[in-house]
């Protein structure tokens, strides 16, 4: 399976403020989402981040609140822009195709975000 | 369109005990995946199986086991001799063939196991 690494593991923001969430991977995937966890509820997917192309986005998700950039088969970003309380979850990037392992799905360990 | 049912959404069991956690699908893809994921307290999600819409052979890993009918749409995960250690909240998600990674997630099971 996969190593993914999420940084900030956690963090407290003010309302307004952006926070930009790192997602590294050991080895090359062929592909890489974005998914979002509020409070209790079950995972939703934000949006796929394909390489070197702008990302593809979910019903109910816009670029401009959530960017997210893939400069490599490893790497990944999503900005939660002008953060207001509701925006309070944890973020997981998930890859498929990882060191090999076709249809295989993996999680991060997440982000937890609140939004004060 | 695509949709997970986990109708049990708390299950507690005290320590050694069986416990089945039900998930029921929904979806007219002919190709599609079903998978079943752990996430303990500390929030990370742990992958335990992934089954094939064509591969209807149960599967047993351990004291995990677990249950593919296409018949009933249903994919139900059983732990047998349950421990403390498997307490955690545990959810059933389906993929479609055509969609690699867009995963539809059910609502989660919250599994408590008392010593």
């Amino acid at each position: 399976s996969a190593v993914i690494s999420q940084k900030p593991s956690r963090d407290i923001c003010q309302r307004g403020t952006s926070l930009t969430i790192q997602c590294q991977v050991d080895s090359q995937v062929t592909m890489m989402f974005w998914y979002r966890q509020q409070p209790g509820q079950s995972l939703t997917l934000i949006a796929t981040a394909n390489q070197g192309s702008e990302a593809t986005y979910e019903s109910g998700f816009v670029i401009d609140k959530f960017p997210i950039s893939r400069p490599n088969l490893t790497f990944s970003t999503l900005t939660v822009s002008n953060m207001s309380p509701e925006d309070s979850s944890i973020y997981l990037c998930s890859v498929v195709g990882a060191g090999g392992a076709y249809n295989e799905q993996f999680f991060g360990p997440g982000t937890r975000l609140t939004v004060l | 369109a695509q949709k997970v049912t986990q109708a049990q959404t708390e299950i507690s069991v005290v320590e050694k005990e069986d416990v089945t956690l039900d998930c029921v699908y929904e979806t007219r893809d002919t190709t599609y995946y079903l998978f079943w994921y752990k996430q303990p307290p500390s929030g990370e999600l742990v992958f335990l199986i992934r089954r094939n819409s064509f591969d209807e052979q149960n599967e047993i890993s351990g004291r995990y086991s677990w249950n593919f009918q296409k018949s009933t749409s249903s994919f139900n995960f059983t732990i047998t001799a349950s421990q403390v250690v498997d307490s955690a909240v545990y959810f059933c998600a389906l993929g479609r063939g055509s969609t690699l990674g867009r995963l539809y997630f059910g609502r989660g099971t919250q599994l408590t196991v008392w010593p």
